[in-house]
């Protein structure tokens, strides 16, 4: 049993580069979220997802773009990368937001 | 709106101590859950325990153990008699209701190191 995966797990851009990160999940769960670790600051939500085709803006979520096509992938996209989103993104799943959150492995991410 | 408060940055001890994380949290629903996480130095994120509003009783498993305590809004976690294997960062988060349903409120992370 998987759980959560993401794909790629280490990726280094370029400033203006774009880029997809995919997170797949094999529970079946209805909510998904991407978040971003950066030290001290412990992880913020970036977007996030409460079933197949539907999509929200978390905490932060400029500069981000996300899709949910499928209800077992949820892709966040960077258009036009920065050196401030040089991070560490996590991607969740949980089935009805009241607990029992699964994350993935993490995607270390650094923008030059 | 919901936020969580870790405000002990780093605590450094020695084998064997107790190690005691304090966790303050706001949210004005009445239903919330908490939780606390563990990220060990490989970087994953290790679930521990989750808590609802409606449940105060405090819990023991093994050397962990949790406070939760809705009059002062804190839900403390303590390590007994550590180890160095629990020399991680340890995440409280909060999920409450209303808007904020189902999304993980974090706070900044306490480092734990636990020196033989």
């Amino acid at each position: 049993n998987a759980g959560v995966t993401q794909t790629p797990k280490f990726r280094v851009l370029k400033t203006g580069q774009s880029m997809t990160l995919l997170c797949a999940q094999d529970m079946n769960h209805e909510y998904m979220y991407w978040y971003r670790q950066d030290p001290g600051m412990g992880l913020r939500l970036i977007h996030y997802s409460v079933g197949e085709g539907t999509t929200a803006k978390g905490e932060v979520p400029d500069g981000y773009n996300v899709s949910r096509l499928k209800k077992q992938n949820f892709l966040l996209g960077l258009e036009s990368a920065a050196p401030s989103q040089t991070s560490v993104y996590f991607c969740a799943s949980s089935q009805g937001g009241t607990g029992g959150y699964t994350f993935g492995s993490g995607t270390r991410l650094t923008v030059v | 709106a919901q936020k969580v408060t870790q405000a002990q940055t780093e605590i450094s001890v020695v084998e064997k101590e107790d190690v005691t994380l304090d966790c303050v949290y706001e949210t004005r629903d009445t239903t919330y859950y908490l939780f606390w996480y563990k990220q060990p130095p490989s970087g994953e994120l290790v679930f521990l325990i989750r808590r609802n509003s409606f449940d105060e009783q405090n819990e023991i498993s093994g050397r962990y153990s949790w406070n939760f305590q809705k009059s002062t809004s804190s839900f403390n976690f303590t390590i007994t008699a550590s180890q160095v294997v629990d020399s991680a960062v340890y995440f409280c988060a909060l999920s409450a209701g209303g808007d904020s349903w189902g999304k993980l409120q974090f706070g900044a992370g306490t480092q734990v190191v636990v020196t033989p």
